[in-house]
């Protein structure tokens, strides 16, 4: 089992629409969890934190399912500029430095 | 405040040749962390260093080597290079106070 899948996609959705994508990691021991964002041939960027309770900002929500051991994020009313790969991330032991894992990547393109 | 940086950008060479690349952390970061992202796929860990002692490795040979120095930049170096090493080839920091990752703009290096 990988360290941490998501769903590969793409997804192409038109503008305004919702879209989620699934994330499940292979270590129970993991604390932490992220989404980041990657542009086309650009770096990895930090979208947002997932907490225990769940978080939302703006048109993203993050939400942590420990028991199932999955992540999700929530994309409403979609925006072009949404267009981008989402990366779910693990920080796989809860130690210090962080041991961060990566999944493979959900692309989405959202069309006018 | 001074972003991660690295070089070369880009860079081209032949199986069985060597190559370094070489990271600078963000200012205040102590750990580094450098990742391998083939085409189409997440970001996949090869090796952590901080305090200047790797703290961390991936599912990489040992041909993936790498330092860090008492300013906290990274060098990785992979020797015998086969065609497979082709990749975008990503470094990131972090601070003690965050786990978030700060990531460069990476070194694409193609083996021909």
């Amino acid at each position: 089992r990988k360290e941490v899948e998501q769903d590969p996609g793409p997804f192409n959705v038109p503008e305004g629409a919702t879209v989620a994508f699934n994330c499940t990691y292979s270590n129970s021991a993991s604390q932490s969890f992220f989404w980041y964002r990657q542009d086309c041939r650009k770096e990895p960027k930090l979208l947002m934190s997932v907490y225990s309770s769940g978080n939302e900002d703006g048109r993203f929500t993050a939400q942590l399912n420990r028991a199932s051991q999955y992540i999700s994020l929530l994309i409403r009313d979609s925006k072009l500029s949404d267009s981008a790969t989402y990366l779910c991330v693990v920080n796989m032991y809860g130690r210090w430095p962080p041991d961060m894992r990566f999944g493979a990547g959900t692309r989405l393109t959202v069309k006018p | 405040e001074t972003g991660v940086t690295q070089s070369p950008t880009h860079l081209i060479k032949t199986r069985g040749q060597q190559v370094t690349l070489r990271c600078s952390s963000q200012s205040g970061h102590n750990t580094v962390s450098w990742y391998q992202q083939a085409l189409g796929q997440g970001p996949q860990f090869i090796f952590q260093y901080y305090r200047e002692e790797e703290n961390g490795r991936g599912n990489f040979p040992p041909r993936f080597s790498g330092l860090q120095f008492p300013n906290y930049s990274s060098e990785l170096n992979v020797n015998a290079l086969e065609l497979d090493d082709s990749a975008l080839y990503l470094c990131a920091s972090s601070s003690r106070d965050s786990e978030e990752l700060f990531f460069g703009e990476g070194s694409r290096l193609t083996v021909l």
